[in-house]
């Protein structure tokens, strides 16, 4: 059981380029999100997913794009990469009702 | 929309003393309450939830936290600590408000305890 698996660790991207970050969890969870961590503002919420096939926004999605096609995969796509998207992103799952599993994290600076 | 306030950005305290970590919340509808523990260039780590029924809750390594429905508090409490308590800890809350609020945690925006010897 590996939990939730985040990659890539590190990521250095120029402006306008796009990239993919890739969570996965072998839990079984039906929930799933990403977050954003910048110093002084705690965690952010981008987008979640309540099951396969269902996303919402959470309170910071412009500039981000998800998908949810299986239950153990959750990727979060940057379209055109922006310096105010330099940040660490932390992937998380859960069960219904339950406390949220992190990823170790990716961090991505963006230049 | 709900909101979860720490009061204190920074906590030094020294080995062995108590400390208290202050986390108020806003809401409308009933929730559910974390704190979650970060060491340094690591994820989060859930330390203790109130889902419902006792309102004092604990962690296995000592920390305990109180839901207060009437000053909406949920504040972390540890009577002795160690150095290797030294890391950034978040409050968070998601509602009670059925469909896909379950999905949603709102986090507060830390607080860095640091213990010295």
């Amino acid at each position: 059981n590996a939990g939730v698996t985040q990659t890539p660790k590190f990521q250095v991207l120029k402006t306008g380029q796009s990239m993919t970050l890739q969570c996965a969890q072998d839990m079984n969870h039906e929930y799933m999100s990403w977050y954003r961590q910048d110093p002084g503002m705690g965690l952010r919420l981008i987008h979640y997913s309540v099951g396969a096939g269902i996303t919402d926004q959470g309170e910071v999605p412009n500039g981000y794009n998800v998908s949810r096609s299986t239950t153990e995969d959750f990727p979060l796509r940057l379209l055109s990469a922006a310096p105010s998207q330099t940040s660490v992103y932390f992937c998380a799952s859960s069960y219904h009702r339950g406390p949220k599993y992190f990823g170790p994290g990716t961090r991505l600076t963006v230049l | 929309a709900q909101s979860v306030t720490q009061l204190d950005s920074q906590v030094p305290v020294f080995e062995e003393a108590p400390v208290e970590l202050r986390c108020n919340y806003s809401s409308s509808v009933s929730v559910y309450l974390f704190w979650y523990v970060q060491y340094p260039n690591q994820g989060l780590q859930l330390l203790l939830k109130y889902l419902s029924g006792s309102t004092l809750v604990e962690s296995i390594n000592g920390f305990e936290a109180e839901f207060n429905k009437s000053q909406t508090s949920f504040h972390l409490r540890k009577p002795s600590v160690h150095i290797s308590d030294t890391a950034e800890y978040f409050c968070a809350v998601s509602v009670n408000a059925g469909g896909t609020s379950y999905g949603k945690l709102t986090f507060g925006q830390g607080t860095i305890l640091t213990v010295h010897p």
